[in-house]
């Protein structure tokens, strides 16, 4: 069966330190993988989305960037971190039909301080 | 340019009774349509889908119903239970494209 693994489950930084995420999914070949963010009271705002092995797309302008270095891993970085950045972030996968819906990790809380 | 809404950013029900949860959409081309719940520093689980060919689906206490005319999509709950306390998303997708998700719904089940 297919599982989806993300973390650290929380992470306190300080602004203008590294970040770096981490998602990995088992039991399924090339899926689609997507980062997400919820901040405080708001809904899911979908960050990066990957169809493939180096094959990143950004949906907004940020301080963030994604990487996939292997089929099944989605890295989700950032050199300095802002105050901004806080929120819960959310790992998912898909495969083809996408219509069959996302499945998505655990989530990751992480507070910029 | 938002093209699904939860206009309800919120929602209380008494336990036992009906929930209702509410989104529009406002690209006819949409072909499938989810629902998912999420509790708190929880990733969001799927509940129940419809395709387009549809205008109900149906899965123990939880119905979805879909208007193509009107383009909304409605999840009902019922009976509702404590345990549905959560945040729902209606999400949906256009063939093989991403889902686009709403901005949610925090239902709160009185008991």
């Amino acid at each position: 069966s297919q599982t989806i693994h993300q973390w650290p489950a929380t992470l306190v930084q300080p602004v203008g330190s590294p970040l770096s995420l981490e998602c990995t999914v088992e039991g399924t070949s090339n899926p689609n993988l997507y980062w997400y963010r919820q901040a405080a009271g708001r809904g899911l705002q979908l960050l990066f989305y990957s169809v493939g092995i180096g094959q990143i797309s950004s949906e907004v302008p940020q301080n963030l960037s994604a990487s996939r270095p292997q089929d099944r891993q989605f890295i989700l970085s950032s050199k300095k971190l802002l105050l901004s950045d806080s929120g819960f972030y959310l790992c998912a996968w898909s495969v083809i039909p996408v219509g069959y819906g996302y499945t998505f990790g655990s989530g990751t809380r992480l507070t910029v301080v | 340019d938002q093209q699904v809404k939860q206009n309800s950013p919120s929602l209380s029900v008494q336990e036992g009774r009906i929930s209702i949860l509410n989104c529009d959409y406002t690209n006819s081309m949409f072909d499938y349509f989810l629902w998912y719940k999420k509790y708190p520093a929880e990733g969001p689980t799927f509940l129940i889908s419809i395709s387009s060919i549809k205008d109900k689906n149906e899965d123990g206490r939880f119905t979805v119903f879909l208007n193509k005319s009107a383009k909304h999509l409605s999840l009902h709950i019922v009976p509702s239970q404590p345990g549905d306390s959560a945040v729902y998303f209606c999400a949906v997708s256009r063939g093989n494209e991403k889902l686009t998700f709403g901005t949610g719904t925090r239902l709160t089940i009185i008991p």
